[in-house]
């Protein structure tokens, strides 16, 4: 069974450009999520999507993150403008039921943006 | 608000000996637990997820326990070998139901196995 699948692995770009990222969830896999973790942190909560619909972002910045899950399975995350402080790895889950009990979260490999 | 503090932040020792890394959460009512390792530039794996209604669970060298009642974890590694160098995070499922469930991280453990 393939993994997570994101791009780009790395990202370099100056403060005030933009940055989008992609997200290919496991297949079958209802849940995916987007976190943001700063060096030294554990990863936090930035979105949730079921399907294509939106169940949590309330950690998205939302004056500069948008996200987007079209059709259920891919999803993108937008930075428009990029701070400083958004230096960090995205990454994105996923997981085949939103029921908690046996909700298992699967990880991709990252994207790690440096903010100039 | 959920709260998870693993101790210690870093923790260096000898090829062969077993250890235990320690988890503790602020709010108990918890739908499950789960550890995850994470190699330096990488994403995270899932080693172990103990539901809230179990007291163990045990995948090969590793073992974790649960208390829910009193807000603690331990992931034991036995025989520690230099390939278990990596970060440890141990991250709670919790919230009042509906569609309102975090996964909520602690900040990590960094293990060092030196050979």
């Amino acid at each position: 069974e393939a993994g997570v699948a994101q791009s780009p692995r790395y990202k370099i770009i100056e403060k005030r450009q933009s940055v989008a990222f992609w997200c290919n969830p496991i297949s079958g896999h209802a849940t995916l999520y987007w976190y943001q973790q700063i060096l030294g942190q554990g990863p936090k909560l930035l979105i949730q999507f079921q399907n294509n619909g939106v169940v949590d972002d309330s950690q998205l910045p939302k004056d500069r993150f948008s996200a987007e899950r079209l059709k259920g399975v891919d999803s993108t995350l937008k930075i428009q403008p990029a701070k400083l402080e958004d230096s960090a790895v995205y990454l994105c889950a996923s997981s085949s039921s939103l029921r908690a009990s046996y909700n298992e979260q699967f990880f991709g490999p990252g994207t790690r943006l440096t903010v100039l | 608000k959920q709260e998870v503090t693993q101790i210690p932040a870093a923790l260096s020792v000898p090829e062969g000996e077993n250890l235990v890394l320690n988890c503790s959460f602020t709010d108990s009512a918890i739908y499950n637990l789960q550890w995850f390792r994470q190699d330096p530039g990488k994403g995270l794996t899932s080693l172990l997820l103990i539901q809230s209604s179990q007291r163990e669970q045990t995948s090969g060298r590793l073992n974790a326990s649960l208390d829910k009642s009193s807000g603690r974890s331990t992931l034991y590694i036995a025989a520690s070998q230099p390939g278990d160098s990596a970060t440890y995070l141990c991250a709670v499922r919790s919230g009042s139901g509906g569609s309102n469930y975090k996964l909520t991280f602690g900040k990590g453990t960094l293990l060092t196995v030196n050979p």
